[in-house]
């Protein structure tokens, strides 16, 4: 039963666009959403995360949203650069009362951006 | 700073061996954790450790797996005997705190044959 879903395994824009990266979950309890980027035969790099209790958080070119009634987040690109591609993963995560802070993973979706 | 570190970067071995794979935390974190990525599926939680106490294991596989953390610093994570299944890359992260970003190796990838 995976909790975090990016159901789009891969996305192709061109250089100076938009790139709009999907995310759903099913846990109303989540407390954060973070998204990691990761380029081949490296580890995963934290991007942005936004808490629960908001709806936007925006830092440079990257702006998450999210949207708790319909249990889904998104991540925007403004404007997209060649070295933006990589493999995005969305996670979530839980901090409260007997948790222990780990991440739960959506299966990446993979950006190709061309110049 | 060195990040997070971890040995072999890559390892392949015959069924039913033995591979030890080696995790040091960025200096003065406390959480450590591995996770581990199959065939290009998403990145799955195994366990986790503040300082030396293993605070959930409960997406450990099998008893096949065992991570230590000795004395809170660098942790091993052992699979004894390896199974064609067990391919793939295996991630290890750490933190200051539960709270705090969490900052992942480059990943050990193991080849079962």
């Amino acid at each position: 039963d995976q909790q975090v879903k990016q159901n789009s395994p891969s996305l192709s824009v061109q250089e100076g666009r938009i790139s709009i990266l999907n995310c759903d979950y099913t846990n109303s309890m989540f407390d954060y959403f973070l998204w990691y980027k990761k380029y081949p035969a490296e580890g995963p790099t934290f991007l942005i995360s936004i808490s629960s209790i908001k709806d936007k958080n925006e830092d440079g070119r990257f702006t998450v949203f999210l949207n708790k009634s319909a249990k889904h987040l998104s991540l925007h690109i403004v404007p997209s650069q060649p070295g933006d591609s990589a493999v995005y993963f969305c996670a979530a995560q839980s901090l409260g009362s007997g948790n222990t802070g780990k991440l739960i993973f959506g299966q990446g979706t993979t950006l190709q951006v061309k110049p | 700073e060195a990040g997070v570190t971890q040995f072999p970067s890559h390892s392949v071995i015959e069924k039913g061996q033995t591979v030890t794979l080696r995790c040091d935390p960025i200096s003065g974190h406390d959480n450590l954790y591995w996770y581990r990525r199959v065939m290009g599926k998403e990145i799955k939680f195994l366990l986790h450790f503040v300082k030396e106490s293993k605070q959930d294991e409960s997406g450990m596989p099998n008893n096949r797996f065992l991570a230590e953390r000795t004395g809170g610093t660098y942790s091993t994570l052992k699979v004894q005997p390896a199974e064609l299944e067990d391919s793939g890359v295996y991630f290890c992260a750490s933190s200051l705190g539960a709270g705090n970003t969490i900052y992942f190796g480059e990943g050990s990838w193991l080849t079962v044959v």
